[in-house]
C-alpha cells in the first residue's frame, strides 16, 4: 500500500481554520484520497475523499495538490467536537485482493483550545 | 439513517476463553471489514469478506476466524483469549459495487477485555 505521512499533532482556536497536512509521494494513478476522523472511543468516522479534482462536502474541503503528492484537509471553522485523530489513507482502485481495504497510518491528533 | 451494529459494546473474558462479536452492517452494504485497535494504537485490518467470501486478510491471529452469513452479518471468533488481545474492535461496511471511491462507515466498536 502507498504511504501516507501527516504531522503527530496539530492545534487550533475555536472557530478559526485549520489546515491538515498530507504526503504520499508513492501515490499511484489510481488510488484515491480518503480522510477519516476518529474521536475517543469511538469508531472511525468517514470526512472526505477525492482523486484528482479539490472537494467540497457539509463537513470539511480536500485541496489536491496538482501532482497528486499532497493533499490538505481543511476545516473552515473548527469546533471544539472537531478534536480527534485525523487519518489520511490511500486507498487503492486497482482491482485484487487488496482492493477496497483502509490501511491506517499515524494520524494528526488535532487539539482545538476554546 | 441505519447505521453499522456492533454486538456487544463490551465484553470481558478470561484468559483461553473464546469470545464472539458480531457486526451487522448497512443494509445493501455487501462488505464488511474488521479492525482491531489496541490502547494508544491506529486501527489494523484483520480480515475484510466480500458476498460471503473472504476478499482480504490483515494481521489476523490464527486463533481467530471470522465469516459472513448470507444475510451479510458477520461475526468474530477469537479463542484462547491472551491478555494482549484487549483492544475495541471495529467492523466497517461498504458497498463494494461502488468502488473505492466510497466511504466505509464504522460501526462503535466492542471493547474486548481480557483479564
Amino acid at each position: 500500500d502507498a504511504k501516507t505521512t501527516q504531522p503527530n499533532s496539530m492545534e487550533s482556536n475555536e472557530e478559526e481554520p485549520v489546515h491538515l497536512p498530507c504526503n504520499h509521494s508513492t501515490i499511484s494513478g489510481t488510488d484515491y484520497i480518503h480522510w477519516y476522523r476518529q474521536l475517543p472511543s469511538q469508531g472511525p468516522e468517514y470526512v472526505i475523499h477525492g482523486l484528482t479534482s479539490n472537494v467540497n462536502n457539509r463537513m470539511a474541503s480536500l485541496a489536491i495538490a496538482e501532482d497528486r503528492k499532497s493533499s490538505t484537509l481543511i476545516l473552515h471553522r473548527a469546533t471544539l467536537r472537531d478534536a480527534a485523530v485525523y487519518y489520511c489513507i490511500l486507498r487503492d482502485n486497482a482491482g485484487g485482493t487488496s482492493y477496497g481495504k483502509l490501511t491506517f497510518g499515524q494520524g494528526t491528533i488535532l487539539t482545538v483550545h476554546p | 439513517a441505519a447505521g453499522v451494529i456492533q454486538s456487544p459494546r463490551h465484553l470481558i473474558k478470561e484468559k483461553r476463553e473464546t469470545a464472539t462479536l458480531k457486526c451487522y452492517p448497512i443494509p445493501r452494504h455487501d462488505t464488511v471489514y474488521w479492525y482491531q485497535q489496541g490502547p494508544g494504537q491506529d486501527p489494523q485490518f484483520l480480515i475484510s469478506f466480500y458476498e460471503k467470501m473472504q476478499s482480504d486478510k490483515g494481521s489476523i491471529p490464527d486463533r481467530f476466524s471470522a465469516q459472513q452469513f448470507s444475510d451479510y452479518h458477520s461475526e468474530l471468533n477469537m479463542s484462547s483469549l491472551e491478555l494482549g488481545d484487549s483492544a475495541l474492535y471495529f467492523c466497517a461496511s461498504s458497498p463494494r459495487s461502488t468502488g473505492p471511491g466510497y466511504g466505509y462507515t464504522f460501526g462503535s466498536g466492542t471493547r474486548l477485555t481480557v483479564v
